[in-house]
């Protein structure tokens, strides 16, 4: 079945650190959706990437989505102790069922003060 | 004012009891969701309901019956609890996508089941 995985599965920074995430996935996703989860918190929407090749910023947070859309990243500049927290990427399989998203593995950011 | 809202928040139970979970969401939506993350943070899809017919049923044991009343309501209902089930589980619901992009999730605060 279709997988989605995310690299590093782990990540220490020194505050004001860059930061950044991966996510490959086994198959074309039609669109990507980027979330954060806290610690002890719920998954939060972050963006959603369409176009293949697109990038799209939000303050220290850049995130793009691959050109043959199957892999995206996220990238956190000057990291801050909010930023803490479990980043995941979810992927609408290409051609495949509606309102399905496949999660990735999740990367869980800390931030060291 | 809670967008999605879930009851109880922290479950803790006995093997072989039977228990629900309730989800509400004011937002509006039509589809409705339950994920399952275990110890490992994987977030999995369980199912799906469209305006209170299922649409999403992944590969879950039938000790797992979710309805849905309306479709501002989706409760998981799990009989004969094992220690295999212990892990939070997330309510969310989202708005209908365009064009076969998904609408973004809004995840309820999650319910902490634990089996002893």
């Amino acid at each position: 079945g279709q997988q989605v995985m995310q690299i590093p599965q782990y990540q220490h920074v020194q505050e004001g650190e860059d930061f950044t995430t991966y996510c490959n996935s086994s198959t074309t996703l039609s669109n990507i959706q980027w979330y954060k989860q806290r610690p002890g918190g719920h998954p939060v929407f972050l963006i959603q990437l369409v176009k293949s090749g697109e990038v799209k910023k939000q303050k220290r947070l850049t995130f793009q989505f691959g050109e043959a859309k199957k892999n995206s990243s996220l990238h956190i500049t000057a990291t801050q102790t909010t930023d803490v927290g479990t980043y995941f990427c979810a992927g609408l399989n290409y051609g495949g069922a509606t309102n399905k998203l496949i999660f990735g593995t999740g990367t869980l950011l800390a931030v060291q003060p | 004012d809670t967008a999605v809202s879930q009851t109880p928040k922290y479950l803790v139970t006995q093997m072989g009891n039977d228990k629900s979970i309730k989800c509400e969401q004011n937002l509006g939506h039509d589809t409705m969701y339950w994920y399952k993350q275990d110890s490992k943070k994987f977030l999995k899809i369980m199912f799906s309901y469209n305006n209170k017919e299922l649409i999403i049923n992944e590969t879950v044991p039938n000790r797992f019956s979710p309805k849905s009343p309306d479709k501002a309501h989706l409760n998981l209902h799990i009989n004969s609890l094992e220690l295999g089930d212990s892990a939070v589980y997330f309510c969310a619901s989202s708005p209908p996508g365009l064009a076969g992009v998904l609408g973004t999730q809004y995840f309820g605060p999650g319910t902490r089941l634990l089996v002893l």
